[in-house]
This record gives structure tokens, C-alpha cells and sequence, in this order.
């Protein structure tokens, strides 16, 4: 079956911009988490929706929001850019939240 | 405190030498834990869970970890290091949080470097 598909795969933005990144899962999970991955710092959790709910959350500023559709589509936003926003967001879909993650390929926000 | 800790972000091995890439993890109840593997630009890959019973875990690519309950410990190992194994590993861990749902951490990450 199909992977995790995360679009765009690159994104160019300029500070103060906002921006929408979509992540589709495997067919039948209910879960989607999202994470930032920097050189800086690492992997680092974001939200975690589970059947349009936000189940769990990391420690972002509010610039950063999520939701899912009923598809068990996800997206994520981020408002007001900065220049630390620069990072790999990775989206990745289980069953349940608690078990094995299937990554996709991400999506690499550069900001200027 | 965290819920997973690796030791050692770089970690250097001879082509052909054992690997041990280290991962303790802090839980009152046995956990779930995974082990990951991020190649350059791209995502990350599963190489093996525990969730229960045998506590030694074979994965993908030669590699196998050991659950110790005592220790606290997910250790991943490979007899053999082969260059193909150069790549970010990460363990992982899925406990309750305080909401009451299962939530997955992963650690910082350990790259490891093969040396030809």
C-alpha cells in the first residue's frame, strides 16, 4: 500500500510569511504526528491528532497549528515565519499513536 | 525528565566491527520501545520494536536490541558494521502521558560513522 506522502517537498518562504504543509498517512491510520528536525535540535515532537482530535502536544509557540480532516488527512501551519523555522518537518502516521511510526519523506522549509 | 536517553550523538566504528549504539529509557511501566534509522534526506525507517515478550529483538538490516528491564535499557547492536549502516539512529519510546494517551518519544539521535 501506499506510503506517507508529505507536499511540498520544498518550500522557500520570507520571514513574517505564512505557510501550510499537508501530509497524507496510510490508508486506515487514525494517527498523525508531526515533528521539526533541526541540526541544532534535533527531532522534536509537535502534535499528535488522532480521529480529528490534537491528542498530544509539544512545546511550540502558538505560531504553530495543526489539524485533521476527517480523511485522517493532516496539515500543519505556521504563521509569522522566522528564520529558525528553517527545518525538516517530518509527518508520520500509525494506527493507533502508541506503535510503529511510518515516516514520510518530509518537507524542507528554508526561510529567508 | 526525559523519557529516552542515547548516549553519544557521534558514534565512529571500523567497517567489519561490532556496533553498540545505547538508549535508556525511564518508565514505571515496560514500555514500548523502537529503534529508527534516518538516512540523508529522508525520512525515518523502523528497524525493530519491542512491545512484549522475547526480550531480544531481531530487525532489519542485521540488526537486534535487548530489552533489560533491570537497566532500564534498549541497547541496539550489529556484529558487523558494513559502510551501507552509515546513518542517524534513533530509539524510541511510547508511554501514558499525563492526559491519559499513549505518546511516543524519540531520543536526540546517534550518528554513526563507518570507517572504510
Amino acid at each position: 500500500k501506499a506510503g506517507v506522502t508529505q507536499t511540498p517537498r520544498y518550500l522557500i518562504k520570507t520571514r513574517g510569511q505564512q505557510v501550510t504543509l499537508s501530509c497524507s498517512p496510510i490508508s486506515g491510520h487514525r494517527s498523525v504526528s508531526w515533528y521539526q528536525q533541526t541540526p541544532g535540535q534535533g527531532l522534536q515532537f509537535l502534535f499528535e491528532y488522532f480521529s480529528e482530535t490534537q491528542r498530544n502536544k509539544g512545546n511550540f509557540p502558538g505560531r504553530f497549528s495543526g489539524r485533521q480532516f476527517s480523511n485522517s488527512r493532516s496539515e500543519m501551519n505556521v504563521s509569522t515565519l522566522e528564520l529558525g523555522d528553517s527545518a525538516l518537518y517530518l509527518c508520520a502516521s500509525s494506527w493507533k499513536g502508541s506503535d510503529e511510526q511510518f515516516f514520510g519523506p518530509g518537507t524542507r522549509l528554508t526561510v529567508l | 525528565a526525559q523519557s529516552v536517553t542515547q548516549l553519544g550523538s557521534h558514534v565512529s566504528v571500523s567497517e567489519g566491527a561490532l556496533v553498540l549504539l545505547r538508549c535508556n529509557y525511564s518508565s514505571s511501566v515496560p514500555p514500548y520501545l523502537f529503534w529508527y534509522v534516518q538516512y540523508p534526506n529522508q525520512g525515518l525507517q523502523l528497524l525493530l520494536k519491542y512491545t512484549t515478550g522475547a526480550t531480544l529483538v531481531k530487525g532489519i538490516n542485521g540488526f537486534e536490541a535487548e530489552f533489560k528491564k533491570s537497566e532500564t535499557s534498549f541497547h541496539l547492536t550489529k556484529p558487523s558494521a558494513h559502510m551501507s549502516d552509515a546513518a542517524e539512529y534513533f530509539c524510541a519510546v511510547s508511554k501514558m502521558n499525563s492526559g491519559g494517551y499513549q505518546k511516543v518519544t524519540f531520543g536526540t539521535g546517534t550518528k554513526l560513522q563507518v570507517i572504510p
